[in-house]
């Protein structure tokens, strides 16, 4: 059973850009999260998506970022018109229905860098 | 406001000997806490879950301890390894949310020397 997959592994962009990145989950895991790290501090929750729904968005900045995790295919974290702050690791992780709130399993992430 | 705390300063020990880390935390009464390893360019690995009812949970090497009256949670390693080197973080549940979304601490690096 494969872990969770993040690609990229590395972006580079420049400001103004878009950066999108992708999350497929473990095989069976329904629940999806992301998380950013920057430099120096812990991770912070972004967004907590079902299938086609989002649930918990309160950690996503209002502007510029979006999350989607449709029926088929990997869920997609947005940033349009990237900044240097948003240079940081972005976190994927999973769970299985129902266990929401135990085990997370987490991507390798994919490290951003905004010039 | 929530406030999760671990020693920001890195952790020296010698192989062998029992590691302590701490996590306290303020303004939470989390359902469980979660210990994760995170090495240098990688993502968190789960390591143990401790529910509030719970005192104490183990796992091969590890312990973990949860005081939710001192509000803080200490994590051990036994007989320690080099290979056991890396950053260690610990997680809360938001109590009362249903969405499984976890607090982090800053984490804490441990470095075992042979």
């Amino acid at each position: 059973n494969a872990g969770v997959m993040q690609n990229p592994r590395h972006l580079v962009r420049r400001r103004g850009q878009e950066a999108r990145l992708r999350c497929s989950p473990m095989k069976g895991h329904s629940h999806v999260y992301w998380y950013r790290q920057l430099p120096e501090e812990g991770l912070k929750f972004m967004v907590y998506l079902q299938k086609e729904n989002i649930i918990d968005e309160s950690g996503m900045p209002k502007e510029r970022f979006s999350a989607e995790f449709p029926k088929e295919g990997p869920s997609i974290l947005r940033i349009q018109q990237v900044v240097r702050g948003d240079s940081a690791a972005y976190f994927c992780a999973s769970s299985p229905p129902f266990r929401q709130k135990e085990t997370q399993y987490f991507g390798p992430g994919t490290r951003l860098l905004v010039l | 406001s929530q406030k999760i705390e671990q020693n920001s300063e890195a952790l020296n020990i010698q192989e062998g000997k029992t590691a302590t880390l701490t996590c306290n935390y303020t303004n939470y009464s989390p359902a469980y806490l979660q210990w994760y390893r995170q090495d240098p360019g990688r993502g968190p690995v789960f390591l143990l879950l401790i529910r509030e009812n719970e005192k104490e949970k183990r796992k091969e090497r590890l312990k973990v301890t949860f005081d939710t009256t001192l509000k803080q949670s200490l994590f051990h390693i036994t007989a320690s390894q080099p290979a056991d080197s890396a950053t260690y973080l610990c997680a809360l549940d938001r109590g009362s949310s249903n969405t499984g979304k976890l607090i982090f601490g800053q984490g804490t690096t441990l470095q075992v020397k042979p």
